[in-house]
């Protein structure tokens, strides 16, 4: 069954460094997002992706962060300069095509502690 | 905006008990609405969905019925097992490429 795969796992990384964080969609899907969750809390959205470029972003998506995907298959999410707040799990996400009818696959997520 | 609204866990439970788990949500329009299961140290996993009012989503013995008079999509499961120990959240998307808006997930433990 296809799946959507993140890369690391799990990332440890000193505040004010730049984290780069993968996700490999699901092939033929045309939709990509990215949520994250800090420990404890919602599921929140940032950004998704559509057609090479940002669709939609939320308040947390600041200049700090920006996605690209450089390749046709890789999906990432890059910070700047990470600060203690932005650990949390981050989610990637792929959906097949438009419409009220399509999931959301998501990823295994990658944790992400600033120290 | 969109919005969802579940109930505060922790919820604990004996093995065979009855689940609900309530959600509300405000939406323009005429949302899906989802449930979203994390197991530990697991990602989100797409348990069941409904895509207008009145059709009951169902999987693994779980269901919830969408309802569009009360805003509601509660979870229920008749018997709960140990596995089900989990976190579970409440979604909906406004169709097309809208992101999806989720509650704030809770947490369910089964004890045998």
């Amino acid at each position: 069954e296809p799946e959507v795969t993140q890369t690391p796992s799990h990332q440890v990384t000193q505040m004010g460094q730049e984290v780069i964080l993968r996700c490999v969609p699901i092939s033929n899907h045309l939709y990509f997002y990215w949520y994250r969750q800090i420990l404890g809390q919602k599921v929140e959205f940032l950004v998704s992706f559509y057609n090479n470029e940002i669709s939609e972003k939320s308040e947390i998506f600041d200049d700090q962060f920006s996605v690209e995907r450089p390749d046709g298959s890789n999906f990432t999410l890059k910070i700047r300069s990470t600060k203690l707040e932005d650990s949390a799990m981050y989610f990637c996400a792929s959906r097949g095509r438009q419409g009220i009818n399509t999931e959301a696959f998501f990823g295994q997520g990658t944790r992400l502690t600033v120290v | 905006g969109n919005s969802v609204t579940q109930m505060e866990g922790p919820v604990t439970l004996s093995e065979e008990a009855f689940l609900t788990i309530n959600c509300t949500y405000t939406a323009t329009g005429y949302p899906s609405l989802f449930w979203y299961v994390q197991y530990p140290g697991e990602g989100l996993q797409l348990l069941l969905k409904a895509t207008k009012a009145d059709d009951k989503g169902s999987n693994k013995g779980f269901e919830a019925t969408y309802r569009k008079e009360t805003t509601s999509f509660h979870l229920e499961k008749g018997s709960v097992q140990v596995s089900d120990s989990a976190v579970y959240f409440c979604a909906l998307s406004g169709g097309g490429n809208t992101p999806l808006v989720f509650g704030k997930g809770t947490r369910l433990s089964v004890i045998a």
